[in-house]
């Protein structure tokens, strides 16, 4: 069965300090990668997403992705977080089907 | 409309009563889904349907879930009997092409049902 994992329940970081939040997800023929960020009492928004092409993906605010096919993962980054990214990113995976299969989410926390 | 929107925002309710969750979603879109999100998970797939029909209705965990989307725009969610264990956020996403991969989907703000 497809699955993603997301090792790390929360990650506190100091602002401006760089991040990475890792996402590993189950070997397959096919794997279409995606990251999420859910802000408190707000629905989920798409991060950044790797179909195929190039392995670093970059998204919106600042954040990148780097697809390791030999590693089997995709690990999100940010060079210098702000305290507005404090959020919950989730990482997911779609495959033959069109469902999204997600972790079970990671609670980056900023403080000053 | 602008987004995804879901109502009620919150639904508490008592066990075994009857709810229905609703879904608007992005004028256009083809594809819907019903994800449901317990506290401290990821979100879980329920259902998705391509225009009126579902596609793969493979998440619903049992027979007291139920989702129809008559005329290819909104969707209701239907739960019956309802138990303490359905309480979650229910989320609903639409995207503009059915089964399109590569197609973001976008997700409304969530119903959130307490079951008492």
């Amino acid at each position: 069965a497809q699955s993603v994992t997301q090792l790390d329940s929360q990650v506190p970081v100091f602002e401006e300090a760089p991040v990475e939040l890792r996402c590993n997800y189950s070997s397959s023929v096919s794997v279409y990668l995606f990251w999420y960020v859910q802000y408190p009492n707000q629905g989920l928004q798409l991060l950044l997403k790797y179909l195929s092409g190039s392995t670093l993906v970059k998204g919106i605010n600042g954040f990148e992705a780097e697809f390791n096919k030999s590693q089997t993962s995709f690990h999100l980054r940010k060079p210098s977080v702000h305290i507005s990214d404090t959020a919950e990113y989730f990482c997911a995976r779609t495959g033959t089907a069109s469902k999204l299969t997600f972790g079970t989410g990671t609670r980056l926390q900023v403080t000053l | 409309g602008a987004g995804v929107s879901q109502t009620p925002s919150n639904k508490v309710t008592e066990k075994g009563k009857y709810v229905e969750l609703r879904c608007d979603p992005i004028s256009g879109h083809t594809a819907l889904y019903w994800y449901r999100q317990s506290l401290g998970q990821g979100p879980e797939f329920l259902i998705y349907f391509q225009g009126t029909g579902a596609a793969d209705d493979s998440g619903l965990p049992n027979d007291r879930f139920f989702a129809v989307r008559p005329e290819g725009s909104v969707s209701t969610l239907k739960i019956q009997r309802t138990e303490r264990g359905d309480s979650a956020v229910y989320l609903c996403a639409s995207s503009p092409t059915p089964g399109a991969l590569n197609t973001e989907a976008f997700f409304g703000q969530g119903t959130r049902l307490t079951v008492v």
